[in-house]
């Protein structure tokens, strides 16, 4: 089994509003990633936490702030956001942080965000 | 820094047919992992395929196959036997410390 859920599908919301997005993989992955997709672009990278742990933080603004409370569940808590975060985000999540041979990145579905 | 470059914005195929989507990449490293990543509107990305540097002979799933030429740093996707259900953008990453996304091509598959 290779899923990983994401909830809500879609989030609309007010730029005074708080909201978080939530994934959560039970393959025992040990390394989740969260991803930011505009339409017609590839993935950015946002942020990947290893073992539980902030490993990566692609300099993203302070009003998304990630919390992995455990090693099956990555939330994206959102916080005064602008009409430019309107995007796809997407979680991922490998067997093992990069470099380690187990890197195989599975997706969820995505939540659909429009900030208005 | 690595980069991935996929030349083909959109491309299309009949029904049937075989189709090969470009991609190659920069990369001072000699061990890391190439994807191709398929996207449909359905927007889920869904693993095509999978190849580990270290390895000369080319990965090859169902339908799918690749040909991984590493001293040229190229990574192209062949799809035989095209099906509707392939319409999709298919992204193409490079991996060592964390996966880099080529910009996609958006592949069309016609009745």
């Amino acid at each position: 089994d290779t899923e990983v859920t994401q909830t809500p599908k879609h989030l609309v919301m007010g730029m005074t509003n708080k909201k978080s997005l939530k994934c959560e993989q039970h393959m025992g992955h040990r390394a989740m990633y969260w991803y930011k997709q505009k339409a017609k672009k590839p993935p950015e990278l946002m942020f990947v936490y290893s073992y539980e742990k902030l490993s990566i933080n692609e300099s993203v603004p302070s009003r998304f702030s990630p919390e992995c409370p455990n090693s099956s569940l990555l939330n994206l808590h959102l916080h005064a956001l602008q009409p430019e975060d309107s995007a796809l985000y997407l979680c991922a999540s490998s067997q093992a942080p990069q470099r380690e041979g187990r890197e195989t990145q599975y997706f969820g579905p995505g939540t659909r965000l429009l900030v208005l | 820094a690595q980069t991935v470059t996929q030349s083909q914005p959109e491309m299309s195929v009949q029904e049937a047919e075989t189709v090969t989507l470009s991609c190659t990449y920069d990369t001072s490293e000699s061990n890391y992992y190439l994807f191709w990543y398929k996207q449909p509107p359905s927007r889920q990305m869904i693993l095509v395929i999978r190849q580990e540097a270290y390895k000369q002979q080319n990965a090859t799933e169902n339908r799918f196959s690749v040909n991984f030429q590493k001293a040229a740093k190229s990574f192209s996707l062949k799809i035989s036997d095209s099906q509707l259900g392939d319409t999709a953008m298919y992204f193409c990453a490079f991996t060592y410390n964390d996966m880099r996304f080529g910009a996609g091509t958006r592949l069309t598959v016609k009745p």
